[in-house]
């Protein structure tokens, strides 16, 4: 069965101290990995889209990676305006989308 | 301005009523979805609809029922037989190309009093 796995649950970080987020998945054929940011009471905001191993993509303090059983994003560092909620998911081959249930992001001035 | 727009931002509903949430795009978007989303745990799959006048099943669609009469729009209703419906709704949008990521609306927070 198709699925994505998010960890830690929540981080708690000091204003500068990088860090890393991960999402481990099942799919039975990667279409694209997405990792989105929530803030709280709102709708999801798109990041970043990884179609194939080995390729990499940065905005800013985020840098997202894609290995064939895994993503990481990591976040170089950040500010308290980074606190948020990240979310991974999945796309298969059947165009269907999987979503894990994010990593809680708390950045602390 | 485009984007995805969805109403009301709250809603508050008794037992027994039907509700009827708003989700409307003006991104071009062939595809739209509906999700539902609960504290610790990921976004699950009401329904979704690829194209006009055609809609299909998610993995919790029991107790919901949605239309898709014009591309722009794409409205939930949520039944009295949904047993548990306090949750935030997102509404998603995606483009036709079977790569690209989906967007997604600011969400209604649905409370059953």
């Amino acid at each position: 069965e198709d699925q994505v796995t998010q960890s830690p649950e929540a981080l708690r970080l000091q204003e500068g101290e990088s860090s890393s987020l991960n999402c481990s998945y099942t799919v039975s054929g990667l279409r694209g990995l997405f990792w989105y940011r929530q803030d709280p009471g709102k709708g999801p905001e798109f990041l970043f889209t990884l179609y194939s191993a080995g390729e990499e993509k940065e905005k800013e303090r985020l840098k997202a990676t894609l290995t064939k059983k895994e993503s990481f994003l990591h976040i170089t560092a950040p500010k308290p305006e980074d606190s948020a909620t990240y979310l991974c998911a999945v796309q298969n081959t059947g165009n269907q989308f999987y979503f894990g249930t994010g990593t809680s992001l708390t950045v602390i001035p | 301005d485009g984007g995805i727009t969805q109403s009301p931002k709250y809603l508050f509903r008794k037992e027994g009523q039907n509700v009827t949430l708003s989700c409307e795009q003006n991104l071009n978007h062939d595809a739209m979805y509906w999700y539902r989303q609960d504290p610790g745990q990921g976004l699950r799959l009401i329904y979704y609809s690829q194209i006009v006048n055609d809609f299909q099943k998610g993995d919790i669609a029991e107790g919901y029922s949605v239309s898709r009469e014009k591309k722009e729009s794409f409205p939930l209703t949520v039944t009295s037989a949904q047993k548990n419906p306090t949750a935030f709704y997102l509404c998603a949008t995606k483009d036709r190309s079977s790569y690209n990521e989906q967007f997604f609306g600011p969400g209604t927070r649905l409370t059953v009093l």
